[in-house]
């Protein structure tokens, strides 16, 4: 019964590749996320997908393309991986109506490019 | 821009010892503040959100209170099983339901 799912758990790639991170939610929530968690712990928010609609694009490179088939799946493609974009990203999900809705996250998918 | 400090960066208490952890926030409109514990591997749990100056939760050993410019999250006789990284973020009221978090304060429980 796991609330937010994202898979893989450990990507390891080289530089150049593309790759994908796929994230759903059986939560009912209507906004997705993805955060980005560097080797220093910080997270931070990169999109916000309500109801398939972009809502937030923090400044991240092109190469990063979310894309949202329905509102229980966000998924996350990465062109060109450079050795920067080794982090952890967390998907999660929100039920927001009218104020501010808690934010629940998936367990993290930990991208490694070599 | 909105911005979040938390303090100390990492504690070591023995279990049975109580203490505080800080959250310095500046926030154009705070919607709400919330702090989530997180475990080496896994993604942050949610504990509680607050919304308005003067309010308290409680959970456990834990409690968290806000004022205009901070918020403490107190936690009495903590048990080794309380140790994790506690993450605080506030969420403004501009519309968009990002939160802005600060690094965490990495919390060690000794028995």
């Amino acid at each position: 019964d796991t609330a937010v799912s994202q898979t893989p758990k450990y990507l390891v790639t080289q530089m150049g590749n593309d790759k994908s991170i796929k994230c759903e939610q059986n939560l009912g929530h209507d906004t997705m996320y993805w955060y980005k968690q560097d080797s220093k712990k910080f997270l931070k928010i990169m999109f916000s997908y309500n109801n398939k609609e972009l809502i937030i694009n923090e400044t991240v490179p092109n190469r990063f393309s979310p894309k949202s088939p329905d509102k229980a799946h966000l998924n996350l493609h990465i062109n060109s991986l450079e050795l920067g974009d080794s982090a952890v990203y967390f998907c999660a999900s929100s039920q927001d109506l009218g104020g501010p809705g808690t934010q629940y996250f998936g367990p993290g998918t930990r991208l490694t490019v070599l | 821009e909105d911005q979040v400090t938390q303090s100390p960066e990492a504690l070591r208490l023995q279990e049975g010892e109580s203490s505080s952890l800080n959250c310095s926030y500046t926030v154009s409109g705070l919607r709400g503040l919330f702090w989530y514990r997180q475990d080496p591997g896994k993604g942050p749990e949610f504990l509680f959100t607050l919304y308005s100056a003067g309010e308290e939760k409680e959970k456990e050993r834990l409690k968290a209170t806000l004022t205009k410019k901070e918020s403490f999250l107190h936690i009495t006789a903590p048990k080794p099983e309380d140790s994790a990284t506690y993450l605080c973020a506030v969420q403004n009221r501009r519309g968009a339901q990002k939160l802005v978090f600060g690094q965490g304060t990495r919390l060690t429980i000794n028995p």
